[in-house]
């Protein structure tokens, strides 16, 4: 069945060091990919995403590229803030539109 | 425009007790669901529902049971709480665009059983 891996958490940056989240999935097709970001005491919020091979999604300064032939979607952002300390989940779409999360990467930003 | 909400914020329970949580969107969302986020286990889908009147089992069903009378609301039952519920749940809903829409996630409501 469809899955999606996460490198494990926490990761610990100090702010404006680069960042990367790497996610992995199996699925059958091309499904679309996401990262959501959940804040402490909150609900997850779309982050980006990307609905097909190459495409690049990006926000916040935050960017992923579906990359199809290594079947990844790994996070980057060129340098972190400390507002930015948050869990990150990686997460695939499929039919009948429910999303298969990864198991989340806990990020810490410090001053 | 509220978004997602959800009822209660928090609430304990004893074994055994049982419980409704209220999850309302005003966005005219067709799809809704029904999560449980774990630690280290990421969000697992509970139920999930494509329309008015449907709903249908997800990854980890057992000991829940859903309604979506209305459009708007998808409630999730636990009719005889257990330890292993002890949980935070959460509500996502989604216009129907395929592959591609994004789910909208309520703020979640924690749930102790004790």
């Amino acid at each position: 069945g469809n899955s999606v891996t996460q490198m494990e958490g926490p990761v610990t940056l100090s702010e404006e060091a680069f960042l990367t989240i790497n996610c992995t999935y199996t699925a059958t097709g091309y499904p679309s990919l996401f990262w959501y970001v959940q804040y402490p005491g909150e609900g997850l919020q779309l982050l980006l995403k990307a609905t097909k091979a190459d495409d690049k999604g990006s926000n916040k300064g935050f960017e992923a590229t579906y990359r199809k032939e290594t079947t990844s979607f790994h996070l980057e952002k060129g340098s972190v803030q400390v507002s930015d300390s948050a869990v990150y989940f990686c997460a695939l779409i499929q039919q009948g539109g429910k999303l298969i999360f990864g198991q989340g990467t806990e990020l810490s930003v410090k001053p | 425009n509220a978004g997602v909400t959800q009822t209660p914020k928090f609430r304990v329970l004893k074994t055994g007790q049982s419980m409704t949580l209220l999850c309302a969107q005003d966005m005219n969302h067709e799809y809704m669901y029904w999560y449980r986020q774990d630690p280290g286990m990421g969000l697992r889908l509970i139920h999930y529902s494509v329309g008015e009147g449907t709903t249908a089992k997800g990854e980890v069903p057992d000991g829940y049971n859903v309604s979506r009378l209305k459009k708007q609301n998808f409630l999730l039952g636990l009719e005889s709480a257990a330890p292993s519920q002890t949980s935070v749940y959460f509500c996502a809903s989604r216009i129907d665009e395929g592959r591609k829409g994004e789910q909208y996630f309520g703020p979640g409501t924690r749930l102790t059983v004790t």
